[in-house]
């Protein structure tokens, strides 16, 4: 069955600094992979979505990658601030399953001043 | 910014009564969802629903569960007869295309607690 493995442990990061989690996957082929956050007692917000055929994608400060040979996504934030303190979820999604979306469990992140 | 609305936030009920929870989803979306996420456990697929139908549905998604849209606004999740273990966290969330065009919209959820 597929698996998906964000970082392990929670990351504590100092403001300033570029902040980078990651998602790897396994036994299935997203065609795209979501990126979520969630705060404590909260729905996911959505934040980025890339697809198969693209490398990298931006927002602001945000920028994820995405390597089909590694079967992995990096999601780096830069400038990190106390405010990005939450827990990014990762969904690949195959894209042929209305709806159904796989998240990883999460990985919290904490910027300290 | 449009938002998905879940009433009601928090519910509390004796174990084997039916509850329903209700959400309005964004007004010019077309695709509606429910997810659920157990204290500390990962954000899981119930039901995915589109064109007055259910277009997939988990393991989870039993005969105890059911959804509805009733009119042109709402989407109600029904659990039939509650267990101690659907005490959760239940998301319901929208979305203008099926998959792979935009990311989910989802609410702010229902504290379901079943005692």
């Amino acid at each position: 069955s597929q698996k998906i493995e964000q970082n392990s442990e929670a990351l504590n990061i100092q403001e300033g600094k570029t902040a980078t989690l990651t998602c790897n996957y396994t036994n299935y082929s997203p065609a795209y992979l979501q990126w979520y956050r969630q705060d404590p007692g909260r729905g996911p917000v959505f934040l980025l979505l890339i697809r198969e055929n693209e490398k990298e994608k931006r927002k602001e400060r945000l920028k994820v990658t995405f390597d089909t040979t590694l079967k992995q996504s990096l999601f780096h934030i830069t400038a990190s601030q106390p405010a990005d303190s939450a827990t990014y979820l990762c969904a690949p999604d195959r894209g042929s399953t209305l709806g159904r979306l796989y998240f990883g469990r999460g990985t919290q992140l904490t910027v300290w001043p | 910014e449009p938002e998905v609305t879940q009433t009601p936030s928090h519910q509390v009920t004796q174990m084997g009564q039916e509850v329903i929870l209700r959400c309005v989803p964004i007004s010019n979306h077309l695709y509606f969802y429910w997810y659920r996420q157990i204290l500390g456990q990962k954000v899981e697929f119930l039901v995915s629903f589109y064109n007055n139908e259910i277009s997939e549905k988990s393991e989870i998604f039993d005969d105890q569960f059911s959804v509805e849209r009733p009119d042109g606004s709402n989407f109600t999740l029904k659990i039939r007869s509650t267990k101690l273990e659907d005490s959760a966290m239940y998301f319901c969330a929208s979305s203008v295309v099926g998959q792979g065009g935009g990311g989910y919209t989802f609410g702010s959820g229902t504290r379901l607690t079943v005692v």
